[in-house]
């Protein structure tokens, strides 16, 4: 099992430009998470799914859109890029619960400029 | 409403013990443990759910005590492996949104 792939590891982009984040699991856990870590201020919640289908907001979801359509995959959208979305993104899975145990994708690390 | 975490960083030299601290103002139905390691992905620790158990394996070991609202991770005999940064996080209901805390930077010398 490969366990939670992000693709790509690293990025550049300038302000306004969009770009998806790729997420996927191969342990067929239904519960998918994403964070965003920046330095002094640990994980924070973006978005979180329960399903395939459903999705819900965590703590700072502004600026960021996304959809399950399978189980095994979880995209992150930039709409709009800005320098305050500068930060190391985890993607995450969990099996019995959204937050139970949860496996931590290798994350992106994304830079706008 | 972040949990917050103590001490920020702590620096140990093998075989000695620690001990992390992880406390909210908010009552919470459980406490979530990760250590990250440098440029890698948070690693699963633990769970406490509310009820006052303590849980732990190896030489890591954590308690919860609800009517402080706090955790802590206890390592004991501590070797070079457990450097790294320790993460809590906490739900105030169950599947209720994850708050992680700042973070713990843990440092074993030989």
């Amino acid at each position: 099992n490969a366990g939670v792939t992000q693709t790509p590891k690293f990025q550049v982009l300038k302000t306004g430009q969009s770009m998806t984040l790729q997420c996927a699991q191969d342990m067929n856990h239904e519960y998918m998470s994403w964070y965003r870590q920046d330095p002094g201020m640990g994980l924070r919640l973006i978005h979180y799914s329960v399903g395939a289908g459903i999705t819900d907001q965590g703590e700072v979801p502004n600026g960021y859109n996304v959809s399950r359509s399978t189980t095994e995959d979880f995209p992150l959208r930039l709409l709009s890029a800005a320098p305050s979305q500068t930060s190391v993104y985890f993607c995450a899975s969990s099996y019995s619960s959204p937050y139970y145990e949860q496996y931590f994708g290798p994350g992106t690390r994304l830079t706008v400029t | 409403q972040q949990p917050v975490q103590s001490p920020q960083a702590v620096i140990l030299r093998e075989g000695e013990d620690a001990v992390i601290n992880c406390s909210s103002s908010k009552a919470l139905y459980s406490v979530h443990w990760y250590r990250q390691k440098h440029g890698e992905a948070p690693v699963f620790l633990m769970i406490l759910l509310k009820g006052g158990e303590q849980k732990g394996h190896d030489k890591i070991s954590a308690s919860f005590n609800e009517k402080k609202q706090q955790s802590s991770l206890y390592l004991t005999a501590s070797q070079l492996s457990y450097s790294g940064t320790y993460f809590c996080g906490t739900e105030r209901s169950n599947n209720n949104d994850m708050r992680f805390g700042a973070g713990t930077r843990l440092t074993v010398k030989p």
